[in-house]
């Protein structure tokens, strides 16, 4: 089955520096890739996802890459803040409309005031 | 527009009893999905069910766990004879077939067993 990897497993930045979080999967059917963000205590949200006919996508102060054919995904967040504070999840999938998540292991990201 | 929902939020068992754990999708949402998240760890994929049928269960425990989405209400992850490995953060998610396999999360049911 797929298996996904997520670097680092902590990250510490200050505030309005940059973070990136990388990712690699394992099923080259895989074709959805999301992002969650989950604090202390909370849901997981979804910030972000991208899908495998596309390398690039940005919103706002976020945005993630995806390199199929090195079967890795990035995480990139610009200009951080203390609410950005939290656990990062990577998670990939197959199937065009439907089909479990297969997550990595988490980010805790602290941004330093 | 009511998220998913999901009850109780809290849940405390003795050893050996039942768990009875309840997921509402998201209007118009016909996929349902549970996760299982262990304290300070990622989450895991249990099981995955449209209307009346479980259309996926690989990630599901074999003995003591079923899940059900009846054509009407709530689905419902059921954990028979509890233990202390039971104890975890349990999220239900959903999601429509027209939206990529957009999966939104309800708030999760934190399972407690003494």
């Amino acid at each position: 089955g797929e298996n996904v990897e997520q670097h680092p497993s902590t990250l510490s930045v200050q505030e309005g520096d940059s973070a990136v979080i990388k990712c690699t999967y394992s099923d080259s059917a895989s074709n959805y890739f999301p992002w969650y963000k989950q604090e202390l205590g909370k849901r997981p949200q979804l910030i972000i996802d991208i899908r495998s006919n596309v390398g690039e996508k940005k919103d706002q102060r976020i945005a993630v890459t995806l390199n199929k054919t090195a079967k890795h995904f990035s995480l990139h967040i610009t200009e951080t803040q203390p609410e950005d504070s939290a656990v990062y999840f990577c998670a990939a999938s197959k199937g065009t409309s439907y089909g479990k998540l297969t997550f990595g292991q988490g980010t805790i990201l602290t941004v330093h005031p | 527009n009511a998220g998913v929902m999901q009850n109780p939020r809290h849940l405390v068992r003795r050893r050996g009893q039942e768990a009875r754990l309840r997921c509402s999708p998201m209007k118009g949402h016909s996929h349902v999905y549970w996760y299982r998240q262990l304290p300070e760890e990622g989450l895991k994929f249990m099981v995955y069910l449209q209307k009346e049928n479980i259309i996926d269960e690989s990630g599901m425990p074999k003995e003591r766990f079923s899940a059900e989405f009846p054509k009407e209400g709530p689905s419902i992850l059921r954990i028979q004879q509890v233990v202390r490995g039971d104890s975890a953060a349990y999220f239900c998610a959903s999601s429509n077939p027209g939206d990529y396999n957009e999966q939104f999360f309800g708030p999760g049911t934190r399972l407690t067993v003494l």
